[in-house]
């Protein structure tokens, strides 16, 4: 099953508004967790990421807080701008492993209009 | 400091036949990811190199292979090509990828089969 699960999209909303994308997650321990953006016509730039439960990412005005209990990794903005309109992927790379490979959520695509 | 760069940037193949796709991985980094990413989907794990050698692989079939040169840049090679091969490639480069350490990714390729 998929270890990912993202809100589907697209997300539209008013400049200045708030926005929070929500991530849950399905893995064994404590997984390593991250949020990427794709701008339009580019590849994947990590925006933030947390290693440990109550670990809080954040970059550029977003946030993210690991939530074991809840398996959660949602992603907040408190006032977003026309050029945060980009898909967001939340992803993560299990416990055991050791190499790094990351699985990815579908993506939530996000319009922020002026 | 260049990051992580690919080439071709786009690409039109027919099926059946063959493409390799390249990458230069971001200066001092020395582990190379492979990543498909279908249109309105997240990017699927390929496989990843390290010291010249395939470290981890996904579910892909084996049409699917690379290569790792001296100077840690990758090469991937689909052979068969098949319509669902049609993708966006993207590469991803970082130092001795651990669990928790940063993925950079490149521009993608985007491979079109017809």
């Amino acid at each position: 099953g998929n270890s990912v699960t993202q809100m589907e999209g697209p997300v539209t909303l008013s400049e200045e508004a708030f926005l929070t994308i929500n991530c849950t997650y399905t893995a064994t321990g404590y997984p390593s967790l991250f949020w990427y953006v794709q701008y339009p016509g580019e590849g994947l730039q990590l925006l933030l990421k947390a290693t440990k439960a109550d670990d809080k990412g954040s970059n550029k005005g977003f946030e993210a807080t690991y939530r074991k209990e809840t398996t959660s990794f949602h992603l907040e903005k408190g006032s977003v701008q026309v050029s945060d309109s980009a898909v967001y992927f939340c992803a993560l790379v299990r416990s055991t492993d050791s190499w790094g490979k990351l699985q990815f959520g579908a993506g939530t695509q996000v319009v922020v209009t002026p | 400091d260049a990051g992580v760069t690919q080439s071709p940037t786009h690409l039109i193949k027919t099926r059946g036949q063959q493409v390799t796709l390249r990458c230069s991985p971001k200066s001092g980094h020395d582990t190379v990811s492979w990543y498909q990413q279908a249109l309105g989907q997240g990017p699927q794990f390929i496989f990843q190199y390290y010291e010249e050698e395939e470290r981890q692989r996904g579910n892909f079939p084996d049409r699917f292979s690379g290569h790792q040169f001296p100077n840690y840049s990758s090469e991937l090679n689909v052979n068969a090509l098949l319509l669902g091969d049609s993708a966006l490639y993207l590469c991803a480069s970082s130092l001795s990828a651990g669990r928790s350490d940063t993925q950079y990714f490149g521009p993608g390729t985007r491979l079109t089969v017809l």
